[in-house]
């Protein structure tokens, strides 16, 4: 079936412009997740959304990050005003409950 | 989630099998241990996971010690595709004491194995 899929792959934006970036998970599965991999580091978490159940955003580096999942599927991942240090892959992954998660192939943000 | 240590790089010749370790000696009993690959601008890509038993599937075998302490992603005929960022990852399974189910990865460094021809 199919995976998961994110838009757009690649995103240049300019210093200080808002971002959305969009995350359709597996069909069926129950649990989102936003990571963020900067150049030559590793994984980190953002955000996790599990059901009905409220998100866990400790992973959010500021508040200018926010994320909502509609209808219990697809996720919207924001970055107002967005900065420099902003520039990474964004990956979305989901599970159906906590069984495995299955990445999707990320979106490259460049911020100019 | 119990700390990993992998080794930072490994070579594989094509055609050999490739034996990746990884330490993680504060595991817990509740706590599976998973493996993840990273190729060059790709999503990380599930291989496999177990508990406590050695797992095997189409891509890999699964090699838990006794003790759990350590284990071994074995890839039994390595190809230049397999060339890639492999990252050991231990995780909780169930629900955590807070009530929530909570299943985030921690990823670490992982191991960056180069097959050659």
């Amino acid at each position: 079936g199919a995976g998961v899929s994110q838009s757009p792959s690649n995103k240049v934006t300019e210093k200080g412009k808002d971002v959305e970036l969009r995350c359709d998970p597996i069909s069926g599965h129950t649990a989102l997740y936003w990571y963020r991999q900067s150049l030559g580091q590793g994984l980190e978490f953002l955000i996790y959304f599990q059901g009905n159940s409220a998100p866990d955003k400790s992973g959010l580096p500021s508040d200018r990050f926010s994320a909502e999942r509609t209808g219990g599927s697809v996720s919207t991942l924001t970055i107002q005003r967005t900065q420099q240090e902003d520039s990474a892959v964004y990956l979305c992954a989901s599970s159906f409950r906590r069984g495995t998660q299955y990445f999707g192939p990320g979106t490259r943000l460049l911020v100019l | 989630d119990a700390k990993t240590t992998q080794p930072p790089s490994m070579d594989c010749a094509e055609g050999r099998a490739a034996n990746l370790p990884c330490n993680h000696s504060t595991i817990s009993g509740n706590e599976y241990v998973y493996w993840y690959r990273q190729i060059h601008s790709q999503g990380p890509q599930y291989i496999i996971h177990g508990l406590k038993n050695n797992e095997t599937n189409e891509m890999a075998s699964l090699i838990i010690t006794e003790d759990r302490k350590s284990s071994t992603l074995i890839l039994p005929h390595a190809t230049l595709r397999d060339t890639a960022v492999y990252y050991c990852i231990v995780r909780v399974a169930g629900v955590d004491p807070g009530g929530t189910s909570y299943g985030k990865l921690t990823f670490g460094q992982g191991t960056i194995l180069t097959v050659h021809p």
